[in-house]
């Protein structure tokens, strides 16, 4: 079936430190990845995806790259911000075999100054 | 700008209340879906529906039903809330296969609290 497993937190991280939240998944066909973020109060938004393997998605300096050979999709910013403490799932959906997401547990994070 | 709209942001019920959770979309969108968001359980699927009146159980259907008579709106129905069910409420929704988009667009949530 399928699934998404990530990264426990919380993660506490200084400004301007480098950031990774691992994500790996398992799926029976071929799915898109996606990380939301969820800001304190808010709903889930969409932070970046990608379709296919070896796509990278990016978006307000996060990336992520889809490698299939180790079935992952780990989340990476190289300077965070104060701004940037939230609340991050990895998500797949696998459109092909209905229209289900498939979401990790999320993962906190909070950048002091 | 996709809009996913809930009808409160918080609510408090108590036990033994019928209590209605409404979402609406501006995107034509056919598949909605409610999830419910609990502290390291992440999001898990209440029910989800791909056209008017259709919908299908998901992960967690127990204590719930929903009701979708029109394309845009999707409501999710507590018959007799419990304490155990005190929690975020999230409604997403997302275009047909092949739509540009290809992502589940979220409202704000409901937090809804069961004394």
């Amino acid at each position: 079936g399928n699934s998404v497993t990530q990264m426990e937190g919380p993660v506490t991280l200084s400004e301007e430190a480098f950031l990774t939240i691992n994500c790996t998944y398992t799926a029976t066909g071929y799915p898109s990845l996606f990380w939301y973020v969820q800001y304190p109060g808010e709903g889930l938004q969409l932070l970046l995806k990608a379709t296919k393997a070896d796509d990278k998605g990016s978006n307000k300096g996060f990336e992520a790259t889809y490698r299939k050979e180790t079935t992952s999709f780990h989340l990476e910013k190289g300077s965070v911000q104060v701004s940037d403490s939230a609340v991050y799932f990895c998500a797949l959906s696998d459109r092909g075999t209905g229209n289900q997401f498939y979401f990790g547990t999320g993962t906190s994070l909070t950048v002091i100054p | 700008d996709v809009k996913v709209t809930q009808s409160s942001r918080y609510l408090v019920k108590r036990t033994g209340e019928k209590v209605f959770l409404e979402c609406v979309q501006d995107m034509d969108h056919e598949n909605m879906f409610w999830y419910r968001q609990d502290p390291g359980l992440g999001l898990r699927l209440i029910y989800f529906s791909y056209d008017v009146k259709m919908k299908e159980k998901g992960d967690i259907p127990e204590g719930y039903s929903v009701s979708r008579e029109k394309k845009e709106r999707f409501s999710l129905i507590l018959e007799s809330a419990s304490t155990n069910q005190t929690s975020m409420y999230l409604c997403a929704s997302i275009g047909p296969v092949g739509d540009a988009y290809n992502e589940q667009f979220f409202g704000p949530g409901t937090r809804l609290t069961v004394l």
